[in-house]
Parts: C-alpha cells; sequence; structure tokens
C-alpha cells in the first residue's frame, strides 16, 4: 500500500518569493513520483515528475522537485512565484513494477493550496 | 502530452435520476482509463479501474451497481451515476495512462450537483 502527505494545507506567499511546498511519502514497492496543478473548475496538470535518473526534476515554468529516496520525499520549489502560480497543487505517486493491478493507479496527497499575494 | 476529453463539464440532477459521464481518449487508445472522485477541498479518490473488454475493477467502498463503469472502445469509457443522491455531488474525473503507465493524462472533470 501506498500512502502520500501533504504537510501544508494552504501557502500563503507574496509574488516573487521563493516557495516549498512539502510531500512525503510511504511505499513498500518503489515508486514513480508525480506534481500535479489544478487551477479552479479544472482538471489536473501534470507539472514534472520523477521516473529515474537524476533525482532533480524541473517544470517548464521554474519548478523543481528533488527525489530523495531516504527521506522519502519530494518537495516542490520555486525560487520566486508568480499570481499566476495561484493554484492547488498535488503530490502523488504510483507503482513503477510492471504489471499487477496496481499498475498506473495513481495514490494522492491531501494537496496544498498556493495563494501568491501581489 | 496526450488529451483527454470529458462531457459533460456540468451537469445538475435530480434526486434518484442517472447521470452518465463520458470519458474520451481523443489522440491514443487507452486499454486501461482510470475514474477518481474530488470532493470539496480534498483530495482525488480513486473510484475505479475501466478495462476495455471486460468488466471494471472497483476500489474497496465504491459501490459498483451504483457507478457504473464500461469502457465500450479503446477511447472510451463512460461513468454512470445511478439513482443519484446528494451525497454523489462531486468532481468526477478521468484519466489515461501513456506509454509505458508512468504517467497519467487527465480529463477536465464534470461537476455533478444532485438535487
Amino acid at each position: 500500500a501506498q500512502s502520500v502527505t501533504q504537510l501544508d494545507s494552504q501557502v500563503p506567499v507574496f509574488e516573487e518569493a521563493p516557495v516549498e511546498l512539502r510531500c512525503n511519502y510511504s511505499s513498500s514497492v518503489s515508486v514513480y513520483l508525480f506534481w500535479y496543478v489544478q487551477y479552479p473548475n479544472q482538471g489536473l496538470q501534470l507539472l514534472l515528475k520523477y521516473l529515474s535518473g537524476s533525482t532533480l526534476v524541473e517544470s517548464i515554468n521554474g519548478f523543481e522537485a528533488e527525489f530523495n529516496k531516504s527521506q522519502t520525499s519530494f518537495h516542490l520549489r520555486k525560487p520566486s512565484v508568480h499570481i499566476s502560480d495561484t493554484a492547488e497543487y498535488f503530490c502523488a505517486v504510483s507503482h513503477s513494477g510492471a504489471g499487477g493491478t496496481s499498475y498506473g493507479k495513481l495514490t494522492f496527497g491531501q494537496g496544498t493550496i498556493l495563494t501568491v499575494h501581489p | 502530452g496526450a488529451v483527454v476529453s470529458q462531457h459533460p463539464s456540468r451537469v445538475i440532477c435530480k434526486s434518484g435520476t442517472s447521470v452518465k459521464i463520458e470519458c474520451r481518449s481523443l489522440d491514443f487508445q487507452a486499454t486501461t482509463m482510470f475514474w477518481y472522485r474530488q470532493f470539496p477541498k480534498k483530495s482525488l479518490m480513486l473510484m475505479a479501474t475501466s478495462n476495455e473488454g471486460s468488466k471494471a475493477t472497483y476500489e474497496q467502498g465504491v459501490e459498483k451497481d451504483k457507478f457504473l463503469i464500461n469502457h465500450a472502445s479503446l477511447t472510451l469509457s463512460t461513468l454512470t451515476v445511478t439513482s443519484a443522491h446528494p451525497e454523489d455531488s462531486s468532481f468526477y474525473i478521468c484519466s489515461g495512462p501513456g506509454l509505458g503507465y508512468n504517467e497519467q493524462f487527465f480529463g477536465p472533470g464534470t461537476r455533478l450537483t444532485v438535487l
């Protein structure tokens, strides 16, 4: 079984300030890790993902996340946020093994609402 | 990335009626699709796995007779909420897997309101 914990339900921050959204996971098997963003009344959009290789992954809009296996974390960071980054962010994991009934299923964290103030 | 559409985007119905939600993969074929439910201010919870050509696999606690899933083709999965009640009001989202199942592509969601 897998679980994901996002430690902060809401994160208010001022524009151009740095931000970190925390995510910890628990799993008995190896996993893929994801961050999704959801704007109001919209579906989820993939922000970035870790599958293998370099533990630091980046998105096209300046976010980055680092996979830390020893701490079972995948925190999301951005050095300078914009008003347009205001949204809800979900951390998720899936089983990285092939086959089986759990293949492809995502387990989500509770979500973190990021609000960027001017 | 791949595109997944859902229809309708928003539906309001009376208690006791049934509502069908369609999920289509527009530019890829999916033998498997997933249905999630999102409660207000809460995370997404996987309801079931839709399997093309066979029965859906439901997560524990999800009533299969209430949430009927049909995977009619490699590009279409439907979720029917039968005899809807106000507590079924929610945001329903489907997803389809990318190659290698290492990524999910999500539909825009369907907001169901049962009066």
